[in-house]
């Protein structure tokens, strides 16, 4: 496909159970994003991807999160032990790299509903 | 302080109006800025980048001031169809920062 793909597009859980979440980038794309938007907020972020390296964390709410990479390509986001808190909009974008003036494609989303 | 900051509005406009609002940013070594629009419960698209010595798409106008760390956008001749949230993001290295959005609506 040409654009950024996530999956689920939505997802109903029970609080406590884990869940994963992924992400195909645009075929090429070295950068890789990972952003949460709660209803009616503004995009959080939550962790970036070089390659398959992570150099930027910070954004992850709690040890409970953590994302992965692998052949530069599909990234994966997981949730362990969902809370209610969780429930939002996880949003996935590429981009060509990392460097200025470079855009970023964003999938459609995966919504989260931690019950 | 936010990264990025925006009056959230909402502008309601009618259609045939000019709407424009701002957007600043903290981090005086940010590098890139861009536009994003975001319409109800779909994802943030491009809109525009906003280039150092400003720079029109269409009806569409953007602005940079980097001495004074603000961006703005600016709407001539408003659409039904430009209604939505306008999202400022600032790259800053790797790491795009997006402001909570500007929700503009346009009437009939």
């Amino acid at each position: 496909g040409a654009g950024v793909s996530q999956s689920p597009s939505n997802k109903v859980t029970e609080k406590g159970k884990d869940v994963e979440l992924r992400c195909d980038p645009i075929s090429g794309h070295t950068a890789l994003y990972w952003y949460r938007q709660r209803l009616g907020q503004g995009l959080e972020f939550l962790i970036y991807f070089q390659g398959n390296s992570a150099p930027d964390k910070s954004g992850l709410p709690s040890d409970r999160f953590s994302a992965e990479r692998t052949g530069e390509s599909v990234s994966t986001l997981t949730i362990q032990r969902t809370q209610q808190e969780d429930s939002a909009v996880y949003l996935c974008a590429s981009s060509l790299q990392a460097g200025m003036n470079t855009e970023a494609f964003f999938g459609q989303g995966t919504r989260l509903t931690v019950v | 302080r936010k990264e990025v900051e925006q009056d959230p509005g909402p502008f309601n406009v009618p259609e045939g109006a000019t709407v424009a609002f701002n957007c600043t940013y903290s981090n005086s070594a940010s590098q890139s800025f861009f536009w994003y629009r975001q319409d109800c419960r779909k994802e943030p698209k491009l809109l525009m980048s906003v280039y150092s010595s400003g720079n029109e798409d269409g009806r569409f106008t953007a602005q940079l001031n980097r001495a004074s760390q603000y961006i703005s956008l600016l709407i001539r001749d408003s659409k039904l169809s430009d209604s939505a949230t306008y999202l400022c993001v600032v790259k800053t290295n790797y790491k795009l920062s997006f402001g909570a959005g500007t929700t503009v609506t346009v009437r009939a």
